[in-house]
């Protein structure tokens, strides 16, 4: 049983460019969250996607969009890349409910680096 | 909005021995969930232990135990019999039932010693 995968796992840009990442969820799982946690950190929601629509979003600016697809996987999009910018971004994969006990599993991360 | 406290940044245990990681939150919500993971210098956010705000006893998963005092917010993180494989960062995190996004604290670094 495959766990959230994510790809990919280092990615260097320049400011001004555009990022997409990538991530598939654990099997079984419907949702999709996106965290960003800078160095020394704890993770930021970034947002969480649900059937496809993006459900709730975190304090981050429209640079950073996503989508997700019909196989329930999904991408953070962000555009006009900025230093600060530079984070590992984690997604995490759950189950649709909003019961206390739902557990959100992680994948590895990807580590962004803007130069 | 919810708050979470980690107020030890650092740590180091002797291999075997027991450690406790303090967090404490801060929320008006009645009905939430507690949540530790584990990050090695991987990176990966591994999942350790759940605990319940309607909970009545409190959770343990093999070694992991949480001792969890509503009343004074706090859901401390128990590690028994440390392992060499325990150093990395563990995380506090909260989520209220209505809310969908997990709120973090700061981290605690710990490191076993042989």
């Amino acid at each position: 049983d495959a766990g959230v995968t994510q790809s990919p796992t280092h990615l260097i840009k320049t400011r001004g460019q555009q990022v997409t990442l990538r991530c598939s969820p654990k099997s079984g799982h419907d949702t999709v969250s996106w965290y960003q946690q800078a160095l020394g950190q704890g993770p930021q929601f970034i947002f969480q996607y649900y059937e496809e629509e993006e459900r709730q979003r975190g304090n981050f600016p429209d640079r950073f969009s996503g989508h997700q697809f019909p196989n329930y996987s999904s991408e953070l999009n962000v555009n006009a890349l900025l230093l600060g910018d530079s984070a590992l971004y984690l997604c995490a994969s759950s189950f649709g409910t909003t019961l206390a006990k739902n557990i959100q599993y992680f994948g590895a991360g990807t580590r962004l680096s803007v130069l | 909005a919810q708050k979470i406290t980690q107020t030890q940044p650092g740590m180091f245990v002797q291999e075997k021995e027991a450690v406790t990681l303090d967090c404490t939150y801060d929320t008006s919500d009645q009905s939430y969930g507690l949540f530790w993971y584990k990050q090695p210098s991987s990176g990966e956010m591994i999942f350790l232990i759940y605990q319940g705000s309607y909970d009545e006893q409190n959770a343990t998963e093999g070694r992991y135990s949480l001792n969890f005092q509503k009343a004074r917010k706090s859901a401390n993180l128990v590690i028994s019999a440390s392992q060499l494989g325990d150093s990395a960062m563990y995380f506090c995190a909260m989520r209220p039932i209505n809310d969908y996004k997990l709120s973090f604290g700061a981290g605690t670094t710990v490191t076993v010693r042989a």
